[in-house]
């Protein structure tokens, strides 16, 4: 059976600082990964999407990116974190277009 | 703007009443998906609907997809606890972008 893993769970940091989440995929070849925030209680912003290894689109130009630098792994990144980074970022996958999405559980990400 | 509005916002019931949370649209959808979250998790999948006019059950939770297939309904018979959490609906304009809507968060009262 398919499984993700998303980690951490949890990640304080301080403003200007670094950011990396870490995405796995087992169970599939070849998925669509997508990286996902959601504000408190609300909806989901898509910020990327990959349908490849090293084919990222991105939907929320801001001072995130993503890399997909294997075929199951997905990493969101930032070089300087500002406070409005802070929020709920879940990481999902699925086999083709169209099909349902499988998350992972999250990171809760507070910048202060 | 939200491709996918949700309503209501908010809904707080006592155990065993009914309730309906409404999923719309002005674009027209291959398919929609209905999602429950909890807290601290990630989102999983209810139910896809597909066909127009297609009404779906899942035990006591009841889809139905617009004829036009830009709208869709979650009614909730005889609430209980459990079914408390957000749900939101999703569904694919263009190919890759699963878009979300904003949710609504059911609370349900022993």
């Amino acid at each position: 059976s398919q499984t993700i893993h998303q980690w951490p769970a949890t990640l304080v940091q301080p403003v200007g600082s670094p950011l990396s989440l870490e995405c796995t995929v087992e169970g599939t070849s070849n998925p669509n990964l997508y990286w996902y925030r959601q504000a408190a209680g609300r909806g989901l912003q898509l910020l990327f999407y990959s349908v490849g290894i090293g084919q990222i689109s991105s939907e929320v130009p801001q001072n995130l990116s993503a890399s997909r630098p294997q075929d199951r792994q997905f990493i969101l990144s930032s070089k300087k974190l500002l406070l409005s980074d802070s929020g709920f970022y879940l990481c999902a996958w699925r086999s083709t277009g169209g099909s349902p999405l499988h998350f992972g559980n999250g990171t809760r990400l507070t910048v202060t | 703007t939200q491709l996918l509005e949700q309503s209501p916002q908010f809904l707080s019931i006592q155990e065993g009443e009914n309730l309906t949370v409404y999923c719309n649209s002005s674009s027209v959808f291959s398919s929609l998906q209905w999602y429950r979250q909890e807290p601290g998790e990630g989102p999983v999948l209810l139910v896809t609907v597909v066909t127009g006019g297609e009404v779906k059950k899942l035990k006591r939770l009841t889809f139905q997809f617009g004829d036009a297939r830009k709208d869709s309904s979650l009614h909730i018979t005889a609430a209980q606890p459990g079914d408390t959490g957000l749900y939101l609906c999703a569904g694919e304009p263009n190919d890759y972008k699963l878009s979300f809507g904003a949710g609504t968060t059911v609370t349900v009262r022993a």
